[in-house]
């Protein structure tokens, strides 16, 4: 059965400062895809980056990078140049090679306040 | 994008709910998650074309309809205490890589 482990429950950062978010996996699946949501009080899930088992590159989207450690099954979120906008949970999840994003499993999130 | 209604909803143990959702025009699968206070979402099943097409760890009474105008409910009945949580919705395309989410409906049980 697949997992997702976030061993942060809470993270504190500096404005303008970078911060890096944990996600441990595990998976006996070859394929599969990774990826990170923020959640804000509001609630909405807001999608912010995706990796997939093969490709070769760590996926970059702005300011969101993700540091794809597969070997050591990890995917990690780093946030550059923080903002007191990104305030937030921040949710590691995975889908496996046969199911779509809308079957993911997700961890149990990390919280991340900016301060300034 | 993609709507819940209602935003919140206060039941009683025993009633049943009905959640609603509208997803993002042109996608064809809708999932369907919980999400406990303090915790990840967890998925309770998806639908495509109007078929259940996979669920989670939850029981029976916990069901959905998807209908073709974009729409999709998710029905439980006999609630219990356990079952106060934000429920999500997402549309994706099958096979996507992306799900887009709803802002959710907090369902409080007493």
């Amino acid at each position: 059965a697949q997992k997702i482990t976030q061993t942060q429950p809470g993270m504190f950062v500096q404005e303008k400062e970078a911060v890096t978010l944990d996600c441990t996996y595990d998976t006996s699946d070859p394929s599969y895809g990774l990826f990170w949501y923020k959640q804000p009080s509001s609630g909405e899930m807001i999608f912010l980056i995706y990796q997939g088992s093969y490709d070769q590159q760590n996926a970059t989207e702005g300011r969101y990078s993700l540091n794809f450690q597969k070997a050591r099954k990890s995917a990690n979120l780093v946030i550059s140049a923080s903002q007191l906008g990104d305030s937030a949970m921040y949710f590691c999840a995975m889908r496996e090679s046969n199911t779509n994003a809308g079957k993911s499993t997700f961890g149990d999130g990390t919280t991340l306040t900016v301060k300034p | 994008g993609v709507t819940q209604s209602p935003t919140h909803l206060i039941k009683t143990r025993g009633q049943q709910v009905t959640l609603r959702c509208s997803s993002q025009s042109g996608h064809n699968t809708v999932s369907w998650y919980q999400q406990a206070l303090g915790q990840g979402p967890q998925f309770i099943f998806q639908y495509y074309r109007e078929e259940e097409n996979g669920r989670g760890n939850f029981p029976p009474r916990f069901s959905g309809l998807q209908f073709p105008n974009d729409s999709s409910e998710l029905n439980v009945n006999a609630l219990e205490l356990d079952d106060s949580a934000l429920y999500l919705c997402a549309s994706s395309l099958q096979y996507s890589g992306e799900q887009f989410f709803g802002p959710g409906t907090r369902l409080t049980v007493l």
